[in-house]
């Protein structure tokens, strides 16, 4: 078995700061993704990436960048925090090839003051 | 882009009953939709998926159906029991041309009364 880490649990900061979420995994998945969960609008893709040093835009890209250095590890930077942002950052990873069902971290636990 | 519905936000059982989670999809050529599910104050986790090469699939209590000339799929859950109630979310990907992009449905919670 495996476990994906994210770091931190909880992440509070201020509007027009630039915030860094980190995610590790050691299932030694291809492919890893970050989605933004809102309560009552689903999980929305914010960035994946297929192999190491790749990155693809999902539909909620804009405001953020993300990092894939290693296999093991995704990063994702709110470039610009919004005031009163309220959200769940989930990262998970999965075999690649678009057919294998995905595992997910804990979560971060963004606020905005 | 896919675009997946799911029908029911809000969906409450007795124990023992069935339940059952409908959703669509729009694009012809997504070919893999899984089913996760939250319990409250956790993550997501993966119970059971279909792959269009099949239009059915059971494990355990949980059935999924696809229908692939309607773009519809549905989770049944049999003899519920307390422990199901959490929120269910399905979603379809396309594995052609490279793209691993899965879509989510919103998610039902699913409450399960003793």
């Amino acid at each position: 078995g495996g476990i994906i880490t994210q770091t931190p649990k909880f992440l509070i900061g201020q509007e027009g700061q630039k915030l860094t979420l980190k995610c590790q995994q050691n299932f030694n998945h291809d492919t890893m993704y970050w989605y933004r969960q809102d309560s009552g609008k689903g999980l929305r893709l914010i960035y994946y990436s297929i192999t190491e040093n790749d990155l693809q835009k999902g539909d909620l890209s804009e405001g953020y960048d993300a990092s894939r250095e290693k296999k093991s590890s995704f990063s994702l930077t709110v470039t610009s925090a919004q005031k009163n942002e309220m959200a769940v950052f989930l990262c998970a990873s999965s075999i690649p090839g678009g057919s294998y069902e995905q595992y997910f971290g804990p979560g971060t636990r963004l606020t905005v003051l | 882009g896919e675009k997946v519905e799911q029908h029911e936000s809000t969906l409450s059982v007795r124990e023992g009953d069935s339940a059952v989670i409908n959703c669509t999809y729009t694009d012809t050529a997504s070919s893999y939709f899984p089913w996760y599910k939250q319990e409250a104050g956790k993550s997501l986790h993966f119970v059971i998926d279909i792959r269009s090469n099949v239009d059915r699939k059971q494990s355990q209590r949980l059935t999924v159906l696809l229908d692939k000339k309607a773009k519809r799929f549905s989770l049944h859950i049999t003899a519920t029991q307390p422990e199901d109630s959490a929120i269910y979310f399905c979603a379809a990907s396309s594995t052609s041309g490279g793209n691993y992009k899965p879509t989510f449905g919103k998610g039902t919670s699913l409450v399960v009364h003793p």
